[in-house]
Parts: structure tokens; sequence; C-alpha cells
């Protein structure tokens, strides 16, 4: 059965980087690929971007152009998100999901607990 | 505002049958497949339908999806309390070259 298992709350100060781990289980890592999800308080989701566990190829939503950076670690079976430039509106509970092997896909299953990011002075 | 656009609430009472709509244009719904979630507060967003073409479709008895042109929509039959909670699609965009999710709705029973 796959599993994701998500690292814990993070708090930052503005301008800030932090990095959010996936580790998966239960399903061969570079036959999926990962996407993160994240929802601000009050607000629905949003697709903040997606990487290929085989090649490493990465897409990623306009709104973090410039301050993401998506990556994976075969040996460990583990993906990483890291957000730069910290901002109040990245406040938020970031998800990764096992998505499909191409970058266009919006099947998503099974998601990761979530992990909350808090962006405060 | 998102692009791809679903009613914020639809409600009924046990039994009945509850429609959500999910409205986008020609280079999202109208080219790629869409999917559905359920997300409860507190809990990880959870996948109700898969059309997605490297799957087959899964459509609970409970639900049922449809698509026309660029609108989707989703039904939930026999309304129960279990399925209060917050309901998006989700699609590819090929301009944006991005995923997008409706904006989410909150499915309340009377």
């Amino acid at each position: 059965q796959a599993q994701l298992l998500q690292s814990g709350a993070e708090i930052k100060k503005p301008g800030a980087s932090v990095k959010v781990s996936c580790q998966t289980s239960g399903y061969v890592f570079t036959s999926y690929g990962i996407s993160w999800v994240r929802q601000a308080p009050g607000q629905g989701l949003e697709w903040v971007g997606w990487i290929s566990t085989y090649n490493r190829l990465t897409k990623h939503a306009q709104k973090v152009q410039g301050r993401i950076t998506m990556t994976t670690d075969t040996s460990t079976e583990t993906a990483f998100l890291e957000l730069r430039g910290l901002r109040y509106d990245d406040t938020a509970i970031y998800y990764c999901a096992r998505a499909g092997s191409s970058s266009w896909t919006s099947d998503f299953e099974p998601w990761g607990q979530g992990t909350l990011v808090t962006v405060s002075s | 505002q998102s692009v791809v656009t679903q009613p914020p609430s639809v409600s009924g009472t046990p039994g009945q049958t509850v429609t959500i709509s999910c409205s986008g244009s020609t280079s999202n719904i109208g080219s790629n497949l869409v999917n559905w979630y359920r997300h409860l507060p507190g809990t990880a967003p959870k996948r109700l339908v898969s059309n997605d073409i490297q799957g087959p479709s899964a459509v609970p008895d409970h639900f049922s999806a449809s698509k026309s042109g660029s609108s989707a929509s989703l039904a939930i039959r026999g309304l129960q309390s279990e399925d209060e909670g917050d309901y998006y699609c989700a699609t590819w965009d090929d301009t944006l070259n991005a995923v997008l999710f409706g904006g989410g709705t909150k499915v309340t029973v009377l």
C-alpha cells in the first residue's frame, strides 16, 4: 500500500527558505511522479509543482517561479520541496502526492499528511 | 478567482442527489481529463474520481462523474452525512502549463 510521510511543521521568517521532505513507501518510486499542492488558511487547493522521479524533469506554478526547487533522492525514495524568499502568502499546509509519470496529470493519490509552513516575523 | 470555477456551496437532505459543477475552457477541461477530490478539515485530500489516462476510470457507486465540452460535474447520489466536506475538481491547463484546481465546493447535508 502506497504511503507518503512528510516532515514536520516549520516556522520561518520572511525571506528565509524552507525544505519539506516527503518519504514514500509501498510502490516503485521511479514509476510515478510527485506533485506538491498547498492550501493557505481559508483558501482552496493550489498546485505548486511536479517532479519526475525518473528523470527529475520539473514543472511548477508561475506563482513560485524563481523561488522553488524540487528534488528527489532515489536511494531513500524521498522527494523534497524547497521554497526560497518566503513571503507571508506562502503560509500554507503543503501536501505531497503521488502523481502520474507525465507532468500534465491531475491524478494525485495517495497524499501525504501535510506539512504546515508558517511565515511570520 | 479561479480559472476553473465551482459553486462555493451546495446542500441537500439525506438521500437526495446533489451535483457539483466545474466550468473551465478549451485549454483545460475542454482538452484534458478531470479528477475530483474530497478534502475534510485536518486530513489529506482524497481522490474520488480518476479519469486519468494512465488508469481505468474509478467511479464509486455513490458518485457519478461526467464531462461535456469545457465543463464537468460530479453527482453525489443518496446523500449521506459522511459526504460533507470540500470537493475540488482538477485538470491540466495547456496554456498555463499547470494543474488547476477549481475553487472548491462545500457540501452540506441538511
